[in-house]
């Protein structure tokens, strides 16, 4: 199993760039999740996938929109990339049981996004 | 969900057990306590969770105060691959979103 992959690893972009990064797991988890994180800083969650067919705004939400493809697939799409979304993103999956019990997340390799 | 505090950085000699604290005082009595570690700008990566109960898996042991208000993380035997930055969440479950915090940097040393 490759787990939860994501391309490209590696992003350079203007300012007023559009670009989508895509995100896929192999584990059938039902939900997914898009975070940042700036350099020196903790992750931040950008949006969520609670599962197929819905999404959720986390806590940066502002400039990205994203689409829950498939159940394996959810991609981040930047509409028009200003210096501010210069980070690192990590895509993550789980499987998270109403009743109680795990929320492991499984986190993706990461894309590093510069915009100039 | 209830916010955490973790002291900045931490060193362990290798061989030596890590005991990585977090205070979590204002837990509610269904939130559960997680703690993830990201090595070198890599994804982070689960190590453990517990809700009253410690825990012991093979990565690590938990250990939650009676009061819940705050846990210890140990990592029985160090390694220089265990240098990471560690996070300790509080999750309320089914919640979808975890809060990752700054985490404690922790150095291994030969």
């Amino acid at each position: 199993n490759a787990g939860v992959t994501q391309t490209p690893k590696f992003q350079v972009l203007k300012t007023g760039q559009s670009m989508t990064l895509q995100c896929a797991q192999d584990m059938n988890h039902n939900s997914m999740y898009w975070y940042r994180q700036d350099p020196g800083m903790g992750l931040r969650l950008i949006y969520y996938s609670a599962s197929e067919g819905t999404t959720d705004k986390g806590e940066v939400p502002n400039g990205y929109n994203v689409s829950r493809l498939n159940k394996r697939e959810f991609s981040l799409r930047l509409e028009s990339a200003a210096p501010s979304q210069t980070s690192v993103y990590f895509c993550a999956s789980s499987e998270v049981w109403a009743s109680g019990g795990d929320n492991e997340q499984f986190f993706g390799p990461g894309t590093r996004l510069t915009v100039l | 969900d209830a916010k955490t505090t973790q002291p900045p950085s931490m060193d362990c000699a290798e061989g030596r057990a890590a005991n990585l604290p977090c205070n979590h005082s204002t837990i509610s009595g269904n939130e559960y306590v997680y703690w993830y570690r990201q090595i070198h700008s890599q994804g982070p990566q689960y190590i453990i969770h517990g809700l009253k109960n410690n825990e012991t898996n093979e990565m690590a042991s938990l250990i939650i105060t009676e009061d819940r208000k705050s846990s210890t993380l140990i990592l029985p035997h160090a390694t220089l691959r265990d240098t990471a930055v560690y996070y300790c969440i509080v999750n309320l479950i089914p919640d979808y979103k975890l809060s990752f915090g700054a985490g404690t940097t922790v150095t291994v040393r030969a």
